[in-house]
């Protein structure tokens, strides 16, 4: 089973209105945390916001926003006042804390691609 | 903070050659370091970390390898490339080790193997 689903393969948005990114995970291990990379065009992939399991206050990062809703497991990207250049992909990821790995892994989704219309 | 140097942009190889990427970071010390592969359209997958010098971690058997010689330099190697080798590759460093550890990447390499 993915770890990380992004059911959302492109999505349009206007310039300066708000645009949410979904995102559900799979986990049982109690203690995890869940990212939100862009990648432009150009290819480098830029850390935008930062959620953890036992959070309880959903994070915010100027104009972005995670949605965290624990319980059905999904953690939505929000753009608020979308600007042309928020066009990119955009990924989530999930880490666990209890992942057998000596190193905290990321486990990625296979990314939106967001085209925001002027 | 931190910079992911990464070289070259681009790449393009026969079957059959030798590969060498070289990742260098500068403004932290002792970090976890990672080496991504990304194919076209889809997401990231983990080839390899480090938490340390000589200290390498393979998740995806292949024909690539790693090596950490110093610090902050991380070093993706291959004897023959294959076809499935092409890709994106992404040099990621973490560092602020923990669950929260948010990782800060190399603008990548596309490699093309032809």
């Amino acid at each position: 089973a993915q770890k990380i689903t992004q059911t959302q393969p492109g999505m349009f948005v206007q310039e300066k209105e708000a645009v949410t990114l979904d995102c559900t995970y799979d986990t049982s291990d109690p203690s995890y945390g869940l990212f939100w990379y862009k990648q432009p065009s150009s290819g480098e992939m830029i850390f935008l916001i930062y959620q953890g399991s036992y959070d309880q206050q959903n994070a915010t990062e100027g104009r972005y926003s995670l949605n965290f809703q624990k319980a059905r497991k999904s953690a939505n990207l929000v753009i608020s006042a979308s600007q042309l250049g928020d066009s990119a992909m955009y990924f989530c990821a999930m880490r666990e804390a209890y992942s057998g790995a000596g190193s905290y892994q990321l486990t990625f989704g296979k990314g939106t691609k967001l085209s925001v219309i002027p | 903070s931190q910079t992911i140097h990464q070289w070259p942009a681009t790449l393009v190889q026969p079957v059959g050659s030798p590969l060498s990427l070289e990742c260098t970071v500068e403004g932290t010390s002792n970090p976890n370091l990672y080496w991504y592969r990304q194919a076209a359209g889809r997401g990231l997958q983990l080839l390899f970390y480090s938490v340390g010098i000589g200290q390498i971690s393979s998740e995806v058997p292949q024909n690539l390898s790693a090596s950490r010689p110093q610090d902050r330099q991380f070093i993706l190697s291959s004897k023959k490339l294959l076809l499935s080798d092409s890709g994106f590759y992404l040099c990621a460093c973490a560092p602020d080790r923990g669950l929260g550890e948010k990782l800060f990447f190399g603008s990548g390499t596309q490699l093309s193997v032809l």
